[in-house]
Order: C-alpha cells, then sequence, then structure tokens
C-alpha cells in the first residue's frame, strides 16, 4: 500500500462546475499537508498549506483535512478552464527532523470545458 | 524574479554522455531539494540539502547521480553515463525562512531531459 493514494482521474467537469479532489494516507504522523498545481510540462505550483486538521479557505479553493479519517480534500468552486492541470496532494511529517520531506499522490488530472 | 529558477529548460543527449543542471532557489531558502518526475507520475525524491551539507540521498538513487550545494545558495545535480531510463523532469524546490511556513517547498520550472 503506498503512503498516499490519490486517484489520477481524469476528472471532466464543464465551467462553473464544483470540482472535489482527494487524498488517502496511511501514516498517522502526517501533519503538514499541501496541494500543488501543475501545468503540463511546467513545475508544481502551491496552491493550497494546511497544518494539523481544518479548513483553508482562498478565494475559489478550500481545503480540508480530516486526520481521524485520513483524508484530504481539495474543492474549486466555479470551475474555470485555466483550471485545467494535474493537482498534486503532498505531505509531510512533524517528527521528519530538519528534512520535510514531501511524500506525494499522483496527482489528479482535471479538464474544465468550457 | 524571486522565485526557484533551473538550467537549462531542456537537454537532450545520447546514451553514455554526462550531464549537468543547475538550480538556483529562492533567496534567503536554506533548504533545497531534488526531485525527479516521469509522466503521470508525482515527483520523486533524490536528494535533500540543509545549506551546503548534503542530509539526505535516496536509496533510489543510483551511483552515477551526484549532486553539490558548494556556497550553500545555487546547486547542480550531475548525472554521468546517462541512460534511458534517466529521461524524465528533473524538480529543484526550495524552503525556508519565506514563504507560507519554514516547510513550505517552492519549485522551479523543471528541467527536461531526453536521453536518445
Amino acid at each position: 500500500q503506498k503512503e498516499v493514494e490519490q486517484d489520477p482521474g481524469p476528472l471532466s467537469v464543464p465551467e462553473g462546475a464544483i470540482v472535489s479532489l482527494n487524498c488517502t494516507y496511511s501514516n498517522s504522523a502526517f501533519q503538514y499537508f499541501m496541494w500543488y498545481r501543475q501545468y503540463s510540462r511546467k513545475g508544481p505550483e502551491l496552491l493550497m498549506y494546511t497544518y494539523s486538521s481544518g479548513n483553508k479557505e482562498d478565494g475559489r479553493f478550500t481545503a480540508q483535512v480530516d486526520k481521524s479519517s485520513k483524508y484530504i480534500s481539495l474543492f474549486i468552486r466555479d470551475s474555470q478552464p485555466s483550471d485545467s492541470a494535474t493537482y498534486l496532494c503532498a505531505m509531510s511529517a512533524e517528527n521528519a527532523g530538519n528534512n520535510r520531506k514531501l511524500i506525494w499522490g499522483l496527482g489528479t488530472s482535471l479538464a474544465v470545458n468550457p | 524574479d524571486t522565485g526557484v529558477s533551473q538550467d537549462p529548460r531542456h537537454k537532450i543527449t545520447k546514451r553514455g554522455q554526462n550531464v549537468t543542471f543547475r538550480c538556483d532557489p529562492i533567496s534567503e531558502h536554506n533548504r533545497l531539494y531534488w526531485y525527479r518526475q516521469t509522466l503521470g507520475q508525482g515527483p520523486e525524491f533524490l536528494t535533500y540539502f540543509q545549506n551546503e551539507a548534503q542530509l539526505e540521498k535516496s536509496r533510489l538513487l543510483s551511483d552515477r547521480f551526484s549532486a553539490e550545494r558548494p556556497k550553500g545558495s545555487f546547486s547542480t545535480l550531475e548525472i554521468q553515463r546517462t541512460e534511458q531510463g534517466d529521461s524524465a523532469m528533473y524538480l529543484c524546490a526550495s524552503s525556508g525562512r519565506t514563504g507560507v511556513s519554514t516547510d513550505t517547498q517552492y519549485f522551479g520550472p523543471g528541467t527536461r531531459l531526453t536521453v536518445l
């Protein structure tokens, strides 16, 4: 079993839809949770960062962490064609010392159709 | 632009040749990471520096790979005797005293390597 599981999709939605992206994980030591967006042939771009449990909202994006279920989500409201990209979840453990080595999901490919 | 930069952006080489990539992190970031990413996969950790010290190296990294960060600023990643299986996107990231938190890694655009 991989430490982080993420459905690779692809996910195709119409413009304006609400998108839900999810990751599950097995390591209860994970405390830092991130969502990155990656456009084709580009490096990952940090989208959302959450420490421990709870929700975080930034514009059209909402990140949720449920540590009891070992489940994280990213919601995109009013999705736009420019949101079409691969979304990667990443996480790291608090007790990783000075090395905050990220453990990644495979990424979910999202297409928002006009 | 004060983000992470990488050079070159693309590299095509013949099998058996040596290649070297450069990464310039965000200034004041003391941590620097190298990852490798193939199509449809998340980034795979290669190695990590804190300042000039290389603190961790992936067990998956063969002896043909070496990385340096001589003055705690920019870093280089060298691949000797390249193989076709080395074809991938090589990503550099940095983290440190600036950013959302000291743990948040910011990525460069990557160097795409193609080994013929």
